[in-house]
């Protein structure tokens, strides 16, 4: 399995652009999670799904950001329009379940600079 | 409600020394815990859990947990650190159960001195 894979790698762009990315999970895995991690906040979850259904968005900072998952397959965070403090690693993890007895496995993230 | 605390943000040891990195939680019912590394520029990998079974936990690369309920504590271990060791180190608390928010706590950043 090629493990939890996120593009792009790096994603640099103009404030008030539309920004968005992509995560594949690991095929068999149910629950999908998005991650950002910046020096000062640490890493912050920002929504999972289980079974492609939203479960928790709460952590979303505001309505600029939007989540899907159209299939089991495939997820994607977008940022519209994009703000440099969205500057940040963008993480991508999927697991077995509701991620509680199984773990995480990440992704390589998405390193987003707006400028 | 659960919280998770990582009581040192840097740890310097050096290389062949033993690792203690410490970590607190609190949490309303029984805790699934684990640790995860970063090395630089990487995501975060799995080193080892605690699932309400047996409360010495080892992991990969060497390091293992010990579960202590009377002192809401699992830290992190190995015996003898080396260079590769060096990267940033999360505890993570969650409920068994349920749809719930995972916390992470904040990391400890690890360095091995040569």
């Amino acid at each position: 399995d090629a493990g939890v894979i996120q593009s792009p790698r790096h994603e640099v762009t103009e404030m008030g652009q539309e920004v968005t990315l992509r995560c594949k999970p690991i095929s068999g895995h149910n629950s999908l999670f998005w991650y950002r991690q910046t020096m000062m906040r640490g890493l912050e979850l920002l929504i999972y799904f289980n079974n492609n259904v939203p479960i928790d968005d709460s952590g979303m900072p505001e309505d600029r950001f939007s989540a899907k998952m159209p299939n089991a397959s495939f997820s994607t965070l977008k940022i519209q329009p994009s703000e440099p403090r969205d500057s940040a690693v963008y993480f991508c993890a999927s697991s077995i379940n509701d991620g509680l007895g199984y773990g995480y496995t990440f992704g390589s993230g998405t390193r987003l600079t707006v400028v | 409600a659960q919280s998770v605390t990582q009581l040192d943000s840097h740890v310097s040891v050096s290389e062949g020394t033993p690792v203690l990195l410490r970590c607190n939680y609190s949490s309303s019912y029984s805790p699934s815990l684990f640790w995860y590394v970063q090395h630089p520029n990487k995501g975060l990998q799995l080193l080892l859990k605690y699932t309400s079974a047996a409360t010495l936990v080892k992991g990969i690369n060497g390091f293992e947990a010990e579960f202590k309920k009377s002192e809401t504590s699992f830290h992190l271990t190995k015996p003898s650190a080396h260079m590769s060791d060096a990267a940033e180190y999360f505890c993570v608390v969650t409920i068994s159960g349920g749809y719930q928010k995972v916390t992470f706590g904040i990391g400890t950043k690890l360095q091995v001195i040569p």
